[in-house]
């Protein structure tokens, strides 16, 4: 079946932009996550959607980072003001309920701000 | 040990070989772990999982160990196979039955000498 997508694959803004990143999850899927990767690290938790609703939006760095999943199944993370630091993967993972440990990732979309 | 930064910790294996990467996880409460694969352009891969409630667990060629008095987990790979070659991260998580956010570490990079 039909693994976690993202797009795009790869995105380059300059300096201020604005940029939004989709996932779509495994259908079904009720979790989402949206992790941060930077080069030679290991991915860091952004924010958690359980439904429709952001139940853990603590690993957020700043209020230029906002994400939505309006009707429980595709996510949207939006940048603001993007600044170069914000270069990274970023990656998209579902699993099939709460209380599921299992995440499944997607491939990823690089952002390089210039 | 671990180092931060662009410089993951490396470990070269000759083909054939069993491999062993560690980790050491941060966080007392932590009761579930996961080993992920990342080959690169890719989203981590889910190798096999553990929880706190056990110290060993064996899946096809993997093998997890758990010592929670040191806050240590391992990986074993038997008979590495070239598609064995990657960057392996552990990554813990409190089971709540709502946030599952994973925790990862910095990473190991294998890689399999034919």
């Amino acid at each position: 079946g039909a693994g976690v997508s993202q797009t795009p694959s790869n995105k380059v803004t300059e300096k201020g932009k604005y940029v939004e990143l989709r996932c779509d999850p495994i259908s079904g899927h009720t979790a989402l996550y949206w992790y941060r990767q930077s080069l030679g690290q290991g991915p860091e938790f952004l924010i958690y959607f359980q439904g429709t609703g952001a139940a853990d939006d603590s690993g957020l760095p700043n209020d230029r980072f906002f994400a939505v999943r309006p009707e429980g199944s595709v996510s949207t993370l939006k940048i603001q003001r993007t600044e170069r630091g914000d270069s990274a993967v970023y990656l998209c993972a579902s699993s099939s309920y709460a209380g599921d440990n299992e995440q499944f990732f997607g491939p990823g979309t690089r952002l390089t701000v210039l | 040990g671990e180092s931060v930064g662009l410089h993951l910790p490396t470990l070269s294996v000759q083909e054939g070989d069993n491999s062993i990467i560690n980790c050491a996880y941060s966080n007392s409460a932590s009761d579930y772990f996961i080993w992920y694969k990342q080959e690169s352009g890719k989203g981590p891969q889910f190798i096999i999982d553990i929880r706190s409630n056990m110290d060993k667990r064996q899946g096809q060629r993997v093998t997890v160990l758990l010592n929670k008095t040191v806050k240590h987990l391992s990986l074993q790979i038997a008979a590495t196979q070239p598609g064995d070659s990657a960057v392996y991260f552990c990554a813990e998580s409190i089971s709540n039955f709502g946030n599952e956010k994973l925790t990862f570490g910095t990473g190991t990079r294998l890689t399999i000498i034919p």
